[in-house]
């Protein structure tokens, strides 16, 4: 089975400052990673998403997220935040063994400050 | 054109009815699914159809009955609705492979 588990559910930043939002995974076999972002009263939208490609992945709206086997993690990171980045963050995980359902985290909400 | 569309957006009804929301996707995909989430936004999976076929139940309550009519479709019924169901549904679709799932915009369940 495969679990992911973000640490921090509410993360503040300042406007231009850097966005890290923590998430790690555990998997028996090598997963499928995701990033979703929920804007208030809305589904949910692909940021980015590893598939054992490169492990850098960037995403859309100038999100990047680095696979590191070796620490089980997949943070996603923006250099510079925008007061329209403020949602709510996904991470999650999935595998053809899990019928390829997604496997979410519990969510990290970003707050941006002027 | 809305990929994955949703119907009704809210739904305010009594402990006790029962009710069905609809799912429809035209991205030509085989694979759809049923995902609830919580009032503290915790997702989790309910059902998952492959070109009809069920792949995944996870314990739900069988009260819960997802019905697929073709596989541009996934419908969810619900039976004696207890006021728990309050929730978020989100349909979703994917490829099989499932590199992206697309979302729709949700259903609000508020059961008084």
């Amino acid at each position: 089975a495969q679990s992911v588990t973000q640490l921090g559910s509410h993360v503040s930043v300042s406007e231009g400052a850097l966005v890290l939002l923590r998430c790690n995974y555990s998997s028996s076999v090598p997963p499928y990673l995701f990033w979703y972002v929920q804007y208030p009263n809305q589904g949910l939208q692909l940021l980015l998403k590893y598939t054992s490609a490169a492990t850098l992945v960037k995403g859309i709206n100038g999100f990047e997220a680095e696979f590191k086997k070796s620490e089980t993690s997949f943070h996603l990171t923006k250099p510079s935040a925008h007061m329209s980045d403020a949602a709510e963050y996904f991470c999650a995980v999935t595998h053809s063994n899990s019928g390829y359902a997604l496997n979410f985290g519990k969510g990290t909400s970003l707050l941006v400050t002027p | 054109d809305t990929a994955v569309s949703q119907t009704p957006k809210y739904l305010v009804t009594q402990m006790g009815n029962d009710k069905s929301i609809k799912c429809e996707q035209n991205l030509g995909h085989d694979t759809m699914y049923w995902y609830k989430q919580d009032s503290k936004k915790f997702l989790k999976i309910m059902f998952s159809y492959n070109n009809k076929e069920l792949i995944i139940n996870e314990t739900v309550p069988n009260r819960f009955s997802p019905k697929s009519p073709d596989k541009a479709h996934l419908n969810l019924h619900i039976n004696s609705l207890e006021l728990g169901d309050s929730a978020v549904y989100f349909c979703a679709s994917s490829r099989r492979d499932n590199t992206e799932a697309f979302f729709g915009q949700g259903t609000r369940l508020t059961v008084v």
